[in-house]
Parts: C-alpha cells; sequence; structure tokens
C-alpha cells in the first residue's frame, strides 16, 4: 500500500494552460503539505493543510490554488502555467497534533515532475 | 525565522571510509531536528531525528547524528559508508506555528558520492 500517492508522476504541458496534481495519503494523518523542488534541488514549502484548515501559504503566485476535500487529500490546482513552474512537486504528510506529533518525520509521496512548454 | 544551512554541496568518500555531511541550524527555542535521503528519481525518505534527551541519535541504514546546541549543529554520519549510500541527503528543522501546526524547512540539500 502507497502511504503517499500522487498523480500524475509526469506532467508535460503548453503554457497558459491550466492543471492539477492530486495527493492522497492513507496513513490517517492530520497535516499534508505541498513542497516544489527546482531544478537545483532546492526544496520550498508553498502549502500546508491541517484537518482541511489552510495552515501556511508562502509566497507563492495565487495561480497555485490547493484545495483540501477532507484529510487524506490535497489537490493543487495551477492556472496559466508559465515556464518556471517547471519543476517536481512532492506532496507530503505528517501527525502535527499537540501531543508529541511535531516530533514525527514527514512520509514523501514520490513527486510529479511537471514541464511546461 | 528558522533556517538550516548545509554548507557542502558535495561530499566524496570512499567507501569503507566514515562520513560526515554537515548541518547548522538557526531558530529561536528548542528544535526538532531532521535528516531525510533523497534517492534519484524518489521523494524524501526519512532518516533520523532529534527532539529530545540524549545527543547520538541513530536512524535507518546504519546512520546517526549528533546534536550539538552550542554550536547549532546537527551533523549527519555514518562509521563506513557504502556505494549504495550515495543520494541527496537533507537537513531539516522544525518549529511549531501553533497547537496543531509545525512547519519545515529544509536545507540546500548536500550530494553524498561514495566511491568504490
Amino acid at each position: 500500500d502507497t502511504a503517499v500517492s500522487q498523480t500524475p508522476k509526469y506532467l508535460v504541458t503548453q503554457m497558459g494552460n491550466d492543471k492539477s496534481i492530486k495527493c492522497e495519503q492513507n496513513l490517517g494523518h492530520d497535516t499534508m503539505y505541498w513542497y516544489k523542488q527546482d531544478s537545483k534541488k532546492f526544496l520550498k514549502i508553498m502549502f500546508s493543510y491541517n484537518n482541511k484548515e489552510l495552515i501556511i501559504n508562502e509566497t507563492v503566485p495565487n495561480r497555485f490554488s490547493p484545495k483540501s476535500p477532507d484529510k487524506a487529500h490535497l489537490n493543487l490546482h495551477i492556472n496559466s502555467l508559465e515556464l518556471g513552474d517547471s519543476a517536481v512537486y512532492f506532496c507530503a504528510s505528517s501527525q502535527d497534533r499537540r501531543t508529541g506529533g511535531f516530533s514525527y518525520g514527514y512520509t514523501f509521496g514520490s513527486g510529479t515532475r511537471l514541464t511546461v512548454v | 525565522a528558522q533556517s538550516v544551512a548545509q554548507p557542502e554541496d558535495q561530499v566524496n568518500v570512499a567507501e569503507g571510509n566514515p562520513l560526515t555531511v554537515k548541518c547548522t541550524y538557526s531558530v529561536s527555542g528548542n528544535p526538532y531536528l531532521f535528516w531525510y535521503v533523497q534517492y534519484p528519481n524518489r521523494g524524501l525518505q526519512f532518516l533520523l531525528k532529534y527532539i529530545t534527551g540524549d545527543n547520538l541519535v541513530k536512524g535507518s541504514y546504519g546512520f546517526e547524528a549528533e546534536f550539538n546546541k552550542s554550536q547549532t549543529s546537527f551533523h549527519l554520519k555514518k562509521p563506513s559508508a557504502l556505494v549504495s549510500d550515495s543520494a541527496l541527503y537533507f537537513c531539516a528543522v522544525r518549529v511549531v506555528i501553533n497547537t496543531n501546526a509545525g512547519k519545515s524547512t529544509f536545507g540546500d540539500g548536500t550530494t553524498l558520492t561514495v566511491k568504490p
């Protein structure tokens, strides 16, 4: 059973298109994240949801919109794709409740490689 | 704001030799510190963590890390490197945002290459 699964694994699309990446976790975790890994392998947080509530919203263009229908799912929708959006996007989850949850590591998905042409 | 520095982009060691991947951090309050490993075309995998207690923590695949509060460091170590340890390693620090959420900041990563 895959703990954190992302679809699609690869996404090639033209500039200006709108696309979505889906993420699901079956670990029962209460917090989910989106991270962007650029061509230099730097990893930057984009969004975090805790029990469907937006907790972290870093400086990300508003073309990026996360949606969390329930605590097991966190999707990322991107409007008007640009060349600079090409990257690998990772979904992750963790158990972040106050009772020691912050001591748990993250479980990452295998990533979605987005290429904008 | 918290930050993490991994001063070396690349670490090269010979198989069987000890390895060290360096990490320093800056955070208000007590840090939660983590190491992750990323193999090519894969997501990050949790290796080990320091939360409290013994400064030397042990993790997966024979890795360990030493927490040094005075030097604000959390270096990753392994007594005897394997070729299969070659990967990208990330140090991360986590802070509490509120009672229900924390935020992790990752270093820029260090590529470890172990040569036979």
